[in-house]
């Protein structure tokens, strides 16, 4: 069975940094692209980063480009976003998502964690 | 960047009726387009991609039709637990910005 368990959220003040983990399981995790997607209180999906299976491949929405760095160890089969200088726009559920083919490029998310929350504030 | 916009925001079905929601992209997106089911509280959940393709597990009553700009999902007898915000998504471009509608919230009427 596929599972994605997100951890590390928080309460972070303006500027600060949190580091996001996603364990994942119950699949060949390195063979898979990997994406970060938010969802701030009351809002719709808004896509945050994406990782393909090669480390060196790795994208970003606009609003957090400079900001946000997604990595991954595909010894622990677990993903990462690295969140600095951290904005109150930026407070969301954050999940993380399986891309659904195999070996794929750009695809929708097929298995997807419970979501972790970030809240920025002072 | 391709912009997604849903119609309408808000649907109110009765039971058994078919619910339709829309979704347009700025530009061509082909068929790579997907559509997600959201309960409040719970993560998204696939419903459809490749436009017109059920994800594994997903109600025969849920079909998605559509190409280019212009995409349909349908819910031919609606039922009480298709409850939720539908969103649909693009993943046409490369490098991939995945980009996601504003969602249209379905409602029991």
């Amino acid at each position: 069975e596929v599972q994605l368990l997100e951890s590390g959220g928080g309460l972070v003040q303006p500027g600060g940094s949190l580091r996001l983990s996603c364990a994942a399981s119950g699949f060949t995790f390195r063979n898979y692209a990997m994406t970060w997607v938010r969802q701030a209180p009351g809002k719709g999906l808004e896509w945050v980063s994406t990782m393909s299976i090669s480390v060196d491949s790795t994208f970003y929405a606009d609003s957090v480009k400079g900001r946000f760095t997604i990595s991954r160890d595909n010894f622990r089969n677990t993903l990462y976003l690295q969140m600095d200088s951290l904005r109150a726009e930026d407070t969301a559920v954050y999940y993380c998502a399986r891309d659904r083919v195999e070996f794929g490029g750009n695809s929708p998310q097929d298995y997807w964690g419970q979501g972790t929350l970030v809240t920025v504030s002072s | 960047e391709i912009v997604m916009t849903q119609s309408p925001a808000t649907l109110s079905v009765s039971p058994g009726e078919r619910a339709t929601l829309s979704c347009r992209a700025s530009q061509s997106v082909g068929t790579n387009l997907a559509w997600y089911q959201q309960k409040p509280g719970q993560a998204p959940r696939l419903l459809i991609y490749g436009a017109s393709t059920r994800a594994t597990g997903i109600p025969a009553r849920f079909s998605g039709s559509g190409s280019g700009t212009e995409f349909t999902l349908t819910i031919s007898s609606l039922q009480s637990e298709d409850c939720a915000v539908y969103y649909c998504q693009q993943h046409n471009n490369w490098p991939p910005v995945l980009n996601f509608g504003g969602g249209t919230k379905v409602e029991i009427k």
